[in-house]
């Protein structure tokens, strides 16, 4: 009955490895966001979705590519992993016009 | 630029007293705010949000106060409980119809049994 769930929970990959980050969301919201925090705990806005289009895009490296298959799911995929990508990255969605946004677990992404 | 930060990156208190959790605000155009409460290894959790035609909004426990003057919002917490260690952000949204939040900082809440 998980509400914004993400897969996998933990990361670990080397330096150059393409990977991806699983959302899902069932609380049929219609946007869709990732977050990154950093080891400082900055939470920062990478990309929002809403109804599969692409409406905030950060200035994130195009090494990180979101990808929307339906509403209810928001993919992060990073290709040619970079020490500095380590982080938590999070998942969220809210309804359209509406701020409040509701989080996931969070991904630990750690690049060796 | 637009920037939320807190004034205390870290806040210890006593079980049963009360907390205050403060954060400022840059953007004089932020309309709409909220508190969330991170536990560690988890995501942000919605506690209480507000908006800027507002100064004051209670909840279980807890109560935001909004001063638009001084741009500066407040998170108080009564009778704080083991339960609420974690580490707190207020969130803006600057335009309200468009969800983008701007996190601040963080404060560390640790409550002393």
């Amino acid at each position: 009955d998980t509400a914004v769930s993400q897969t996998p929970k933990y990361l670990v990959t080397q330096m150059g490895n393409d990977k991806s980050i699983k959302c899902e969301q069932n609380l049929g919201h219609d946007t869709m966001y990732w977050y990154k925090q950093d080891s400082k705990k900055f939470l920062k806005i990478m990309f929002s979705y809403n109804n599969k289009e692409l409406i905030i895009n950060e200035t994130v490296p195009n090494r990180f590519s979101p990808k929307s298959p339906d509403k209810a799911h928001l993919n992060l995929h990073i290709n040619s992993l970079e020490l500095g990508d380590s982080a938590v990255y999070f998942c969220a969605s809210s309804l359209r016009g509406r701020a409040e946004a509701f989080f996931g677990q969070g991904t630990r992404l750690t690049v060796v | 630029g637009e920037s939320v930060g807190l004034h205390l990156p870290t806040l210890s208190v006593q079980e049963g007293d009360n907390s205050i959790i403060n954060c400022a605000y840059s953007n004089s155009a932020s309309d709409y705010f909220i508190w969330y409460k991170q536990e560690s290894g988890k995501g942000p959790q919605f506690i209480i949000d507000i908006r800027s035609n507002m100064d004051k909004r209670q909840g279980q426990r807890v109560t935001v106060l909004l001063n638009k003057t001084v741009k500066h919002l407040s998170l108080q917490i009564a009778a704080t409980q083991p339960g609420d260690s974690a580490v707190y952000f207020c969130a803006e949204n600057g335009n309200f119809g468009n969800e983008k939040l701007t996190f601040g900082t963080g404060t560390r809440l640790t409550i002393i049994p």
